[in-house]
């Protein structure tokens, strides 16, 4: 089966700074990659998406690229503020979002810490 | 505004015990999803359902049995808990839609002693 790895698993910038955090898939047939975001104490809340036939996405500050030949993709965050301070999962899987795919396979999660 | 639901959000129990999880939603969602999250592990699959006469096992299912009641509920049941079972549950939706969002509860925390 799929199998996501993360890095790194924990992550200190100072405010203003850029954060990257990246996975690497093992099935070559994945096709969806989202980033969940779980603030303290909280739910996971989806972020940002992308998809295969994408190379990058951006969403404000925030923005993931996809590398396929080498499977792994990235979550990149600029001008990182306190509330960006959480942790990140990024998972993978084929045909999730168009309905067909049982299993959508998380990383381990990376604890992103902002500080002033 | 429609939500997930989890209860109990916390619970102590002790080894041997059988304990349920239970999960309702209001998202009108026919996809319902149990995850377990442990530090260092992530989020792993345990049971998914896809209606009320499809349930699935995920990636760690021993030990764990579920019951799809109706569209909107979901349990997780732990007929016998054992220490390694304390961990983070969440339950969790999508519809049929192509965005592929899952919708998490918000956690129940449970602790086997």
């Amino acid at each position: 089966g799929e199998n996501v790895e993360q890095h790194p698993s924990t992550l200190s910038v100072q405010e203003g700074d850029s954060a990257v955090i990246k996975c690497t898939y093992s099935d070559s047939a994945s096709n969806y990659f989202p980033w969940y975001k779980q603030e303290l104490g909280k739910r996971p809340q989806l972020i940002i998406d992308i998809r295969s036939n994408v190379g990058e996405k951006k969403d404000q500050r925030i923005a993931v690229t996809l590398n396929k030949t080498a499977k792994h993709f990235s979550l990149h965050i600029t001008e990182t503020q306190p509330e960006d301070s959480a942790v990140y999962f990024c998972a993978a899987s084929i045909g999730w979002d168009t309905g067909t795919a049982s299993k959508l396979t998380f990383g381990t999660g990376t604890r992103l810490q902002v500080t002033l | 505004d429609a939500d997930v639901t989890q209860t109990p959000r916390n619970r102590i129990t002790k080894t041997g015990k059988r304990i349920m999880l239970e999960c309702s939603q209001t998202k009108g969602h026919d996809r319902m999803y149990w995850y377990r999250q442990d530090p260092g592990l992530g989020l792993r699959l345990i049971y998914y359902s896809f209606d009320v006469k499809d349930i699935n096992k995920g990636e760690i299912s021993d030990g764990y049995s579920v019951s799809r009641q109706a569209q909107a509920k979901f349990s997780l049941s732990l007929e016998s808990a054992i220490p390694n079972q304390t961990a983070l549950y969440f339950c969790a939706t999508r519809g049929r839609t192509n965005t592929g969002e899952l919708f998490f509860g918000e956690g129940s925390r449970l602790t086997v002693l």
